[in-house]
């Protein structure tokens, strides 16, 4: 079965970081770029960042950019995104997706159920 | 940054029905376009990719169309199961999501 599970949310003081994972099983990981999606509580979908097959190249969201960096390792087949300078407004689940193909620019065919951050004092 | 702009926000409908949603981009695009179901609690789903292709499993009454700057999300005689969100998402450059319609019972 096709399936990504997220892990490393939590309660996190403003300032913070946490480290996310996306633990992918049931295909070829390698295959395919990934990106992380998050949902602010009662909100729509904002679209965080992408990255490459390869790991290479890699993007952001400008409300983002420069705190969150995003990475992968094929070989454990997980991908991960470190989350640093951490605001209120970061508050979210955090989605990992799977693209439908190696494209960066591609819709997203299987989704994880999510990991929830708070950044609060 | 291409901006996503969902209409209507809430849309009240009975089982049976024909509903359309409309998705209108800031600027132009190709067919980069896809749409989402998710439900309370849940994960999106993709139900339309390339702004027309249904995605393997996904019942045939979901059709999408459009190009350009308008995108439409039709679903055909309504069922239970589709009271839920949509969304659609730009994927010309980077990723966008319009800010969703929610389907609820009329």
């Amino acid at each position: 079965e096709v399936q990504l599970l997220e892990s490393g949310g939590g309660l996190v003081q403003p300032g913070g970081s946490l480290r996310l994972s996306c633990a992918a099983s049931g295909f070829t990981f390698g295959n395919y770029a990934m990106s992380w999606v998050r949902q602010a509580p009662g909100k729509g979908l904002e679209w965080v960042s992408v990255i490459s097959v390869s790991g290479d190249n890699t993007y952001y969201a400008d409300s983002v950019r420069g705190r969150f960096t995003i990475s992968r390792d094929n070989s454990k087949n997980t991908m991960y995104l470190q989350v640093n300078s951490l605001r209120a407004d970061d508050t979210a689940v955090y989605y990992c997706a799977k693209h439908r193909g190696w494209d960066t620019y591609d819709a997203f065919d299987i989704w994880g159920q999510g990991t929830m951050v708070t950044v609060s004092s | 940054d291409i901006q996503m702009t969902q209409s209507p926000s809430t849309l009240s409908a009975s089982v049976g029905d024909r509903v359309t949603i409309t998705c209108r981009a800031s600027q132009s695009f190709n067919t980069w376009l896809a749409w989402y179901q998710q439900k309370a609690g849940q994960a999106p789903k993709l139900l339309i990719y390339k702004a027309s292709n249904l995605e393997t499993g996904v019942p045939s009454r979901f059709s999408g169309s459009g190009s350009g700057t308008e995108f439409t999300l039709t679903i055909n005689s309504l069922q239970p199961d589709d009271f839920a969100t949509y969304y659609c998402q730009q994927y010309d450059s980077y990723s966008t999501f319009g800010q969703g319609t929610k389907v609820e019972i009329k």
